[in-house]
C-alpha cells in the first residue's frame, strides 16, 4: 500500500478560491515533500517541510506538517487556471527513495 | 542540457519483445531513481541508484526488468518479453547527493505494449 495518500482524489474549485490538499502517512518521515505534474508527465518539486518544522510557506503555496497525526495539507491561494494539475505528496523515510501517493487532481475553472 | 533527458518519449510493442528506455540526468547528480506510473495512478518506485554503491532493486516487479547505469551517468531500463500489463509511463528522476531530497524529473517514456 502507499506510504502516502493524498485527499481528496479529485477537487474542482473557481478561480480565485483557495485549494486544500491533504495527505497522510504511515511511519515515520525525515521530510514530506508535494509536486506537481502537468498531463501525466514529469513532475515537478513545489516545496519540502522537515519532520522538525510545523508550516512553509513559497509563494501562494502553505506547507503544514503534523507528525503527531503522519499527515499534511498543501494549500494554494487564489488559485489561477494555470494551476490545473494533479499534485502528490512523497515522504522521505531514510530507507531509499521517496515514496509517492496517487495523488490530487486538482481542476481550477477560469 | 538542463534537465533530466530520457528517450524515446513514446514506445510502442509488441507483446513478447523487450524494450529500452534511456535516461540522461543532470550532470552532476550522483542520484537517479526510475519510477512508474500507470494511468491515473500514483508513482511506484523501481529502482535507486546511488554514486558507486550497489543499487536498491527491490522495487523491480519480476526478473524482466533490469537497469544500469553506466559510468555514473546514464541509465538504461531493460524490460524483457514485454507484457500489456507494463504499460505505463516510466520516469527517470535524479538528485545531488544521497538524500532524497528535490528530485529533478524527466517528461517520461510512455510504453504501450499491444
Amino acid at each position: 500500500s502507499q506510504q502516502g495518500e493524498e485527499d481528496p482524489q479529485a477537487l474542482s474549485i473557481q478561480e480565485g478560491e483557495n485549494a486544500t490538499m491533504n495527505c497522510s502517512y504511515k511511519t515515520s518521515i525525515n521530510n514530506l515533500q508535494w509536486y506537481r505534474q502537468n498531463s501525466g508527465r514529469g513532475l515537478v518539486h513545489l516545496i519540502l517541510i522537515r519532520s522538525n518544522e510545523r508550516e512553509k510557506h513559497s509563494g501562494r503555496l502553505r506547507v503544514t506538517l503534523d507528525t503527531s497525526k503522519k499527515s499534511s495539507s498543501l494549500l494554494i491561494t487564489a488559485s489561477r487556471a494555470a494551476d490545473t494539475a494533479s499534485y502528490f505528496c512523497a515522504t522521505d523515510t531514510g530507507r531509499r527513495a521517496l515514496t509517492f501517493g496517487s495523488g490530487t487532481r486538482l481542476q481550477v475553472q477560469p | 542540457g538542463a534537465g533530466v533527458s530520457q528517450s524515446p518519449s513514446n514506445k510502442v510493442t509488441e507483446k513478447g519483445k523487450d524494450v529500452e528506455l534511456r535516461c540522461d540526468p543532470i550532470s552532476g547528480h550522483t542520484a537517479l531513481y526510475w519510477y512508474r506510473q500507470s494511468l491515473g495512478q500514483g508513482l511506484e518506485f523501481l529502482i535507486y541508484f546511488q554514486g558507486n554503491s550497489a543499487p536498491d532493486k527491490s522495487g523491480l516487479p519480476s526478473d524482466r526488468f533490469s537497469a544500469e547505469r553506466t559510468g555514473g551517468s546514464v541509465s538504461t531500463l531493460t524490460i524483457q518479453r514485454t507484457q500489456q500489463e507494463d504499460s505505463a509511463v516510466y520516469l527517470c528522476a535524479s538528485s545531488l547527493g544521497q538524500g532524497t531530497e528535490k528530485l529533478f524529473f524527466g517528461s517520461g517514456t510512455q510504453l504501450s505494449v499491444l
